[in-house]
């Protein structure tokens, strides 16, 4: 069974970077048909699809995000990361990890339980 | 705004048939691409529960099902129960700029 945990900073400060981990257990990050994505949701908004990367090391990213996105892997750690720069008041929001699939359906079958960040000085 | 179009809420009583729509337009849904389905329970993450339109993943039960047609989704439940009263948000590609996936804002079903 795969599991995703996030982790990081709660509390971010305007004009700062947003830094987010995801930790995988029960599957490779590097192996396997699989993207890993990040997703956020603000209060009493729906969801936001922010970017993914495939095992590769290859990324894609939501366009109205990607100058401020970037998503990064840790093999080692089985860890994947997002980074989110600038940010605004807007950006707070609950940050979840998920699993991607890349096969005949692309869905997201495994999230993480997410993770509150607040953006205020 | 959303990309795709939900309805904020809906209601049903226990027992009944309620359905929930998810409108987009020719860059996603209508071009073709599958739709989701995820149901959010209070203070949880989403949870996959159509893919591809109209299947059920393992473990989902049968009074869930879903459909497509033209620039629009939908997705039923049957037979209501108090357990199913949740968030639920539609899912798909858009082919605009460099693709990316769209959700829905999501429907709040309530079980009266």
């Amino acid at each position: 069974q795969v599991q995703l945990q996030e982790s990081g900073p709660g509390l971010v400060k305007p004009s700062q970077t947003l830094s987010l981990t995801c930790t995988v257990s029960g599957g490779s990050i590097s192996s396997g048909n699989y993207y890993w994505s990040w997703i956020r949701q603000s209060a009493g908004k729906g969801l936001e699809w922010i970017g993914r990367i495939y095992t590769s090391g290859s990324t894609n990213y939501n366009p109205s995000l990607k100058s401020r996105v970037t998503i990064s892997g840790d093999t080692s750690k089985n860890q994947f990361s997002l980074k989110l720069s600038s940010v605004t008041a807007a950006d707070t929001a609950v940050y979840y990890c998920a699993r991607q699939t890349n096969g005949d359906y692309v869905v997201l079958d495994y999230w993480g339980q997410g993770t509150l960040v607040s953006v205020s000085s | 705004q959303s990309v795709l179009t939900q309805p904020p809420s809906v209601s049903g009583a226990p027992g009944q048939r309620v359905t929930f729509s998810c409108t987009g337009s020719s860059s996603n849904i209508g071009a073709g691409f599958d739709v989701h389905w995820y149901q959010q329970l209070p203070g949880t993450a989403p949870k996959l529960l159509i893919y591809a339109n109209n299947n059920r993943p393992s473990g989902v039960p049968e009074r869930f099902s879903g459909s497509k047609s033209g620039t629009s989704a939908s997705l039923a439940i049957t037979g209501l129960q108090a357990e199913d009263e949740a968030d639920y948000y539609c899912q798909s590609y858009d082919s605009r700029l460099s693709g990316f996936w769209v959700f829905g804002g999501g429907t709040k079903l309530t079980v009266l």
